[in-house]
């Protein structure tokens, strides 16, 4: 079956504009999870959500991030004001539910802030 | 297509057991290789692989990457109950490529 997909999968943006990223899950997965990976870093989370709502939002690094999910399936991810240090591959995974610990990643998107 | 497979998908062992999960990997640019354990809601980073040949350690836990063979191993020494998780491994290419994981349960 189809697993998590995201878009788009590169994004090259100048410093100051906004961007979006979309996150697609497997159909049926409740829990949904936003991740960052910076260059020679490991896996930094930034939100999670069960449904449409973010119980957690922890790890979002400041208030130009914010994420949304509709429906409880697709989410986006934007970053306003984009910075050069936002640039990484923004991850997206989702389970069946968060007393799940098996996540599905997508591919990733790699953002570039120049 | 890029793609990351891990075996075995299961391991069942007894504390004090060492273990040894595989990793093989098939991707173009290939950047680099990441590990991590998986307990609960975030994945915990281990290791992160650019170079053939060189160990990397921390504690009861070591890996090697064969970028000629294309394919990493983990390692886990003598095993704790504690390390009982789901071990990910993923290949930073053009995208990152994540393997199904492997479910390690360690018995006391």
């Amino acid at each position: 079956g189809a697993g998590v997909s995201q878009s788009p999968s590169n994004k090259v943006t100048e410093k100051g504009k906004d961007v979006e990223l979309r996150c697609d899950p497997i159909s049926g997965h409740t829990a949904l999870y936003w991740y960052r990976q910076s260059l020679g870093q490991g896996l930094e989370f930034l939100i999670y959500f069960q449904g449409n709502s973010a119980p957690d939002k922890s790890g979002l690094p400041s208030d130009r991030f914010s994420a949304e999910r509709t429906g409880g399936s697709v989410s986006t991810l934007t970053i306003q004001r984009t910075q050069q240090e936002d640039s990484a591959v923004y991850l997206c995974a989702s389970s069946l539910g968060p007393e799940y610990y098996e996540q599905y990643f997508g591919p990733g998107t790699r953002l570039t802030v120049t | 297509e890029d793609k990351v497979v891990q075996s075995p998908l299961s391991l069942v062992v007894h504390e004090g057991d060492t273990v040894t999960l595989n990793c093989s990997y098939e991707v173009t640019n290939f950047r680099s290789l990441l590990w991590y354990k998986q307990e609960k809601k975030a994945p915990t980073f281990l290791f992160m692989l650019t170079s053939s040949g060189i160990e990397k350690k921390s504690g009861r836990l070591s890996s090697i990457l064969d970028k000629k063979e294309l394919f990493s191993i983990l390692n886990i020494t003598a095993t704790q109950t504690g390390d009982s998780a789901i071990y990910l491994c993923a290949v930073e290419s053009n995208d990152m490529r994540f393997g199904a994981g492997t479910r390690l349960t360690v018995k006391p």
